[in-house]
């Protein structure tokens, strides 16, 4: 069965660092995500991502987060400067249609920032 | 944002019994509701959906129940199975944004 992968599985960096998180979506999806998980609360929405540009951002997903599709495959998440606060396990998840179907999330990639 | 809550941390059921999960939603405008399944170290696993023109959906040993006017849905398992012991999130979205809300999670443990 198709898959969302994710890496690395694990990063660690140092406050105020840039990080990038890489997913492979499922093939033929067209409708991306990022979602987080900070340790002991809700999963979070952060941005979906359809037709090369943001669909829609929650008030998380401020100046220091972008996402990119930088060919046919991948899917990144970038932290420009990067807070203890943004400690998290981040989500990639990708839907084949809006609107009624449902999200395939990756394993995730737990962000420490020290 | 408490706009989803599941207020069970957590549940224990016998093996073979059934598990009911619960969920309740506060935006009425809400009218998509899927529930996932999460094992530490993984991702959240998609188990089953039900729009708000259906009141139960089933798939196996799943079944979906939504009360609109109560706000709720719950999850039933029957039988619950050891392998059941996860914790399961609900989720809840307008259609057409995909933006989904998510509860806090219930942390089922079905004992052999």
């Amino acid at each position: 069965e198709p898959e969302v992968t994710q890496t690395p599985s694990h990063q660690v960096t140092q406050m105020g660092q840039e990080v990038i998180l890489r997913c492979v979506p499922i093939s033929n999806h067209l409708y991306f995500y990022w979602y987080r998980q900070i340790l002991g609360q809700k999963v979070e929405f952060l941005v979906s991502f359809y037709n090369n540009e943001i669909s829609e951002k929650s008030e998380i997903f401020d100046d220091q987060f972008s996402v990119e599709r930088p060919d046919g495959s991948n899917f990144t998440l970038k932290i420009r400067s990067t807070k203890l606060e943004d400690s998290a396990m981040y989500f990639c998840a990708s839907s084949s249609r809006t609107g009624g179907s449902p999200l395939h999330f990756g394993n995730g990639t737990r962000l420490t920032v020290t | 944002d408490q706009q989803v809550k599941q207020n069970s941390p957590s549940l224990s059921v016998q093996e073979g019994r059934i598990s009911i999960l619960n969920c309740d939603y506060t935006n009425s405008m809400f009218d998509y509701f899927l529930w996932y399944k999460k094992y530490p170290a993984e991702g959240p696993t998609f188990l089953i959906s039900i729009s708000s023109i259906k009141d139960k959906n089933e798939d196996g040993r799943f079944t979906v129940f939504l009360n609109k006017s109560a706000k709720h849905l719950s999850l039933h398992i029957v039988p619950s199975q050891p392998g059941d012991s996860a914790v399961y999130f609900c989720a809840a979205s307008e259609n057409n944004f995909n933006k989904f809300y998510f509860g806090s999670g219930t942390k089922l443990n079905v004992k052999p």
